[in-house]
């Protein structure tokens, strides 16, 4: 079964506003990564949390990782436009040394 | 650094013809990753190489597709025959695994194949 589904799988907002975007996973986890990608192009990775780590930030960006309920949260502040992308998290999962496993993504749109 | 390098950026084929994506990984990443992504079944990891060694290649969907990498800098992900159910971006990324943990995967633009 698919390791981490993304929710919601599409999310459409004005520019200004946050998104937020959530991640469950099924089995223990060493760290979870967060990844965008543009329409037709390849994935980047945003950031990582560690599976000791509760809350992380970088600019916009805030994640959280809730490792009793196996699920993550992806907060983008103040979105903009070129926020448009698809969103994924990844799970290291123990275990498995430099595999991820990417759940099915979440689509976000913003407009002006 | 240049990034993951993938080539070709788009291949059309035909059915049954042979078809041979090629990757360059990041210089000194010791991983190398192979995905698939379809609407249908999202992002698949089809086979992961340790230093040069292939570790996982569970993700492979049938002996029609093989994969190697014969060095650190090159790899190749090789369809033979190709069904138009193959078609789809195929994906190579990199990674270096300092530390005993997983690490950033960096992807390649990608390669879009369709089979006709």
């Amino acid at each position: 079964s698919q390791q981490g589904e993304e929710d919601p799988q599409a999310l459409s907002i004005q520019e200004g506003e946050n998104a937020t975007m959530n991640c469950s996973y099924k089995t223990s986890i060493n760290n979870l990564q967060w990844y965008r990608q543009n329409s037709g192009r390849g994935l980047v990775h945003l950031i990582l949390i560690r599976s000791n780590e509760r809350e992380k930030h970088s600019g916009r960006l805030r994640v959280t990782l809730d490792t009793s309920k196996k699920s993550s949260s992806l907060l983008i502040t103040a979105s903009r436009a070129a926020d448009t992308a698809s969103y994924f998290c990844a799970k290291g999962v123990t275990g498995t040394a430099s595999k991820l496993t990417f759940g099915t993504g979440t689509r976000l749109q913003v407009t002006l | 650094d240049a990034g993951v390098i993938q080539s070709p950026r788009h291949e059309v084929t035909e059915m049954g013809q042979e078809v041979t994506l090629r990757c360059k990984p990041i210089s000194g990443h010791d991983y190398l990753f192979w995905y698939r992504q379809t609407m249908m079944r999202g992002l698949e990891l089809l086979i992961y190489f340790n230093n040069n060694v292939p570790i996982d290649d569970s993700g492979m969907p049938e002996d029609r597709f093989s994969a190697k990498m014969p060095n650190a800098s090159f790899s190749t992900l090789k369809i033979q025959p190709s069904e138009p159910r193959d078609s789809a971006v195929y994906f190579c990324a990199s990674s270096y695994h300092g530390g005993g943990q997983t690490d950033t995967q960096y992807f390649g633009p990608g390669t879009r194949l369709t089979v006709l």
